[in-house]
């Protein structure tokens, strides 16, 4: 069965430190790739998605992700982390044409001031 | 163009008792998905309607289930609710297609007591 995992559950960083969150996911297939963020009492809401194309995205709030065919990866970066990105991120898998999206167990960020 | 809507935004039932709980997606958005997020599971999926009918379907037992309506409203119902049930239920719309990303609403935080 398809799965998605990431590999830190809470990460705690400086500000202007850079952040680079693990995602992983298990099918073999044609996938769609997605980084959600959902902030403190807020819904979640789209990061930036992959779906063909060069694999490296660049999405909303300087964050950017690299797809790895190789390593089933995508991982979410960002180079300098700001007080304002303390938030919990999720990676989720969207594989086939049923629109059965899968979600990573999501990585708690915060980011000291 | 208005978000996804959830209601009720809280909800508080006692163990044993049945709990229904609505979405309304995107305007001209055919799919709608449901999910349960807890502290500890992070989002775990558990259906997926398009078109009024189920296209997916998570490792949930049938104590939930749900409908699609015709204007793509959709429910879910929960039945002999138990204290593990408590989370957040959140829905997602998304068009058709195989390429698609989902918008999510703020959800329905449910309490069984």
């Amino acid at each position: 069965a398809q799965s998605v995992s990431q590999h830190n559950h809470h990460v705690i960083l400086s500000e202007a430190a850079s952040l680079e969150l693990g995602c992983n996911y298990s099918y073999g297939g044609t996938v769609n790739l997605f980084w959600y963020v959902q902030y403190p009492g807020q819904h979640l809401q789209l990061l930036l998605k992959y779906f063909s194309g060069d694999p490296l995205v660049k999405g909303i709030k300087g964050f950017e992700a690299e797809f790895i065919k190789s390593k089933f990866s995508f991982n979410l970066r960002k180079p300098s982390v700001q007080w304002s990105d303390t938030a919990e991120y999720f990676c989720a898998v969207n594989a086939g044409a049923n629109n059965d999206m899968r979600f990573g167990a999501g990585t708690r960020l915060t980011v000291k001031p | 163009k208005a978000g996804v809507t959830q209601t009720p935004r809280y909800l508080i039932k006692t163990r044993g008792q049945q709990v229904t709980l609505s979405c309304s997606p995107i305007s001209g958005h055919r799919s709608v998905s449901w999910y349960q997020q807890t502290p500890g599971q992070g989002l775990q999926f558990l259906f997926e309607y398009f078109s009024e009918t189920q296209r997916n379907k998570g490792n949930f037992p049938g104590r939930f289930s749900g409908r699609q309506f015709s204007n793509s409203r959709s429910e879910m119902n929960v039945s002999t609710l138990e204290l593990g049930d408590s989370a957040l239920y959140l829905c997602a719309s998304s068009s058709q297609g195989t390429v698609t990303e989902a918008f999510f609403g703020q959800g329905t935080r449910l309490t069984v007591v």
